[in-house]
């Protein structure tokens, strides 16, 4: 079955220092692969995503993810977290069968201190 | 990218009345939709899966007299919490993937937010 593991529930990260968000997935196959962002009350925004080729992926805001398939992760990174970057963070694997439904991490709340 | 709107988005309810939430795919056409709850601090589960002129495939522990799904076009789905109570309040996300030559990508709705009291 698929799934999809966020380990860290939440990380607090200095304002300017890297960010490193872990995530592992379950699958059977080369998944596609989603980094999401949540904002509290809000709905999901896109950060990046992998399909296939290149495994190192830009997103948006500054973020890139790296798929390694040996190690069945997609870990979020970003050099130099902002504060507005504080939030909610969601991996998620997209299954190729049964209409391409999504699968979601846990999530894990990243808090920005100053 | 593609567009998928939904609506309200928020909305609340007396427990006891019922809700339809519509999710609309703007600019292209989707055979199958996804609902999701999230509860507050919590991920998003996958409810069901909305099939154009067929049956929701509902997930396990979901019940489907309770959360009503019609896919009468290739652009609309709609979902119906029926006799609402306030265990039901939650953030309701639907999701249409579009299909290129390429690859497939799900596209989300901005979401709903149900509260009955």
């Amino acid at each position: 079955a698929q799934s999809v593991t966020q380990p860290d529930i939440h990380i607090t990260v200095s304002e300017g220092a890297s960010l490193e968000l872990r995530c592992n997935y379950s699958y059977g196959a080369t998944p596609y692969l989603f980094w999401y962002v949540q904002s509290p009350g809000q709905g999901l925004q896109l950060l990046l995503k992998y399909f296939s080729g290149d495994t190192l992926v830009q997103g948006i805001k500054g973020f890139e993810a790296e798929f390694k398939r040996s190690q069945s992760s997609f870990n979020l990174r970003k050099p130099s977290v902002h504060w507005s970057d504080a939030a909610e963070y969601f991996c998620a694997v997209g299954a190729r069968t049964g209409g391409f439904k999504t699968i979601f991490g846990a999530g894990t709340r990243l808090f920005v201190k100053a | 990218g593609a567009v998928v709107s939904q609506h309200p988005s928020w909305v609340i309810c007396k427990s006891g009345t019922s809700v339809k939430i519509e999710c609309r795919s703007l600019d292209f056409q989707a055979t199958t939709m996804f609902w999701y709850r999230q509860f507050p601090k919590q991920s998003l589960m996958l409810m069901a899966t909305s099939n154009e002129g067929s049956k929701a495939t509902y997930e396990q522990g979901v019940e489907k007299d309770k959360f009503l799904i019609n896919h009468a076009s290739l652009t609309l789905s709609t979902l119906t919490v029926t006799s609402a109570h306030p265990e039901d309040s939650s953030f309701y996300i639907c999701s249409a993937p579009q299909r290129s030559r390429v690859e497939t990508e799900a596209f989300f709705g901005q979401g709903t937010r149900l509260t009955v009291v």
